[in-house]
């Protein structure tokens, strides 16, 4: 299957400041991406939908400004959790769709586990 | 929005069949879908039913739908030690892309 890559796999970082996490699409173009957000021993949820050269569309109760979302090529997305609390620590997951499949997979990346102390 | 509910946990013995179940509210979903996850790890597909199908089997794997009910099972015969992981049912709707994810069940097998 279609391979999608995190950039950290994890990273820790001082409260008030910024991180920037990958999700590269490695062997095929995605016009589509999704970042999910994952709490200890709790499932998936949605936090927004990336378009290739267009705005990004967040879930209810995601703040835009905080979650910064850049989809500037076919197989890239980045988010940027912007002057990051604890609260923010969180395993983040994403996703690309291949268009390629037979009924448009989703295939997940292995996540970025982001602490903020 | 819409729901999808499943058991937390399950504990089985090596050589058993495991059963995993799922209910889900949507009712234009298109594809259930199930994912496996192992510790610290992402999301990896093993199985998908379209929703016009009652059953789809891939070689240990057995998936009913019960599309009247709303549920989704998923059957791993002969369950291995490896098997022991996080199983995520996933709906998605006819109206979009987007996966709504279950609470999922943590599979532990023993020997």
């Amino acid at each position: 299957g279609a391979v999608v890559s995190q950039h950290p796999s994890w990273v820790i970082c001082k409260s008030g400041t910024s991180v920037k996490i990958e999700c590269r699409s490695l062997d095929f173009q995605a016009t589509t991406m999704f970042w999910y957000r994952q709490f200890p021993k709790q499932s998936l949820m949605l936090m927004a939908t990336s378009n290739e050269g267009s705005k990004a569309t967040y879930e209810q109760g995601v703040e835009k400004d905080k979650f910064l979302i850049n989809h500037a090529s076919l197989t890239l997305s980045t988010l940027t959790v912007t002057s990051a609390h604890p609260e923010d620590s969180s395993f983040y997951i994403c996703s690309a769709r291949d268009t390629g499949t037979a009924y448009n997979e989703q295939f997940f990346g292995p996540g970025t586990r982001l602490t903020v102390l | 929005g819409e729901d999808v509910e499943q058991s937390l946990f399950l504990s089985v013995r090596e050589g058993d069949s495991s059963v995993i179940n799922c209910t889900y509210t949507d009712s234009s979903s298109t594809y259930l879908y199930w994912y496996k996850q192992e510790p610290g790890a992402g999301l990896q597909l093993l199985t998908y039913i379209f929703s016009n199908m009652d059953m789809k089997q891939d070689q240990r794997l057995t998936v009913l739908l019960n599309k009247k009910d709303k549920h989704l099972s998923l059957r791993i015969a002969d369950t291995q030690t490896g098997d022991s992981a996080i199983y995520f049912c996933a709906d998605r709707s006819d109206n979009t892309d987007k996966l709504i994810f279950g609470t999922g069940t943590r599979l532990q097998v023993f020997p």
